[in-house]
């Protein structure tokens, strides 16, 4: 496609159900990266994949939170047991090997939890 | 611990004004520089990235700056248009890797009045 895409747009789950998030980046990006996006907050980086591997995972707020990337192209965020403070829009942004590096981002999936 | 601050965080002003966004980092060691837009309920626009060694990038209306040693980039915005309304954000890639994650500032809210 021409852009990074999401799924869902939007997600409204109780407190203690997993979600799933998807991310499609630009094809050809070999840089991925999740974001989070809490109300009235600016965006905290959660984790990057290089390819399939995430050489920087620091952001992961808890074990509660994984993610995975397969054939160096779509990714997947999953939230375990969501809890309230889940709530914020999840961002995904890619990168391609270019002289500038620019991340382009995607719509977001606004997750509510209840 | 680079840090991204950005002043003021919420700006308005009448329509045709030139207008200049702050935003300050305070570890001077950055690959790029990058300006996002951001409208209510949208994902993150690319606006502008300069890239370490460079002073100013332009498009259109818009001119960002950066001056390094001072942890100082500034977007200039001529002749504001209501279009222009949205949340500008500055976010700095650290460092001397271009795939490190991006670092955000928390935005300005920027209102353009008709």
């Amino acid at each position: 496609g021409a852009g990074v895409s999401q799924s869902p747009s939007n997600k409204v789950t109780e407190k203690g159900k997993d979600v799933e998030l998807r991310c499609d980046p630009i094809s050809g990006h070999t840089a991925l990266y999740w974001y989070r996006q809490s109300l009235g907050q600016g965006l905290e980086f959660l984790i990057y994949f290089q390819g399939n591997s995430a050489p920087d995972k620091s952001g992961l707020p808890s074990d509660r939170f994984s993610a995975e990337r397969t054939g160096g192209s779509v990714s997947t965020l999953t939230i375990q047991r969501t809890q309230q403070e889940d709530s914020a829009v999840y961002l995904c942004a890619s990168t391609g090997v270019t002289l500038y590096n620019e991340q382009f981002f995607g719509p977001g999936t606004r997750l509510t939890v209840l | 611990k680079q840090e991204v601050t950005q002043i003021p965080a919420a700006l308005s002003v009448p329509e045709g004004e030139n207008l200049v966004l702050n935003c300050s980092f305070t570890d001077s060691a950055i690959y790029n520089l990058q300006w996002f837009r951001q409208d209510p309920g949208k994902g993150l626009t690319s606006l502008l990235l300069i890239q370490s060694s460079q002073r100013e990038q332009t498009s259109g209306r818009l001119n960002a700056s950066l001056d390094k040693s001072s942890g100082r980039s500034t977007l200039y915005i001529a002749a504001s248009q209501p279009g222009d309304s949205a949340t500008y954000l500055c976010a700095v890639r650290p460092g001397y890797s271009s795939a490190s994650k991006i670092i955000f500032g928390s935005g300005t809210r920027l209102s353009i009045r008709p």
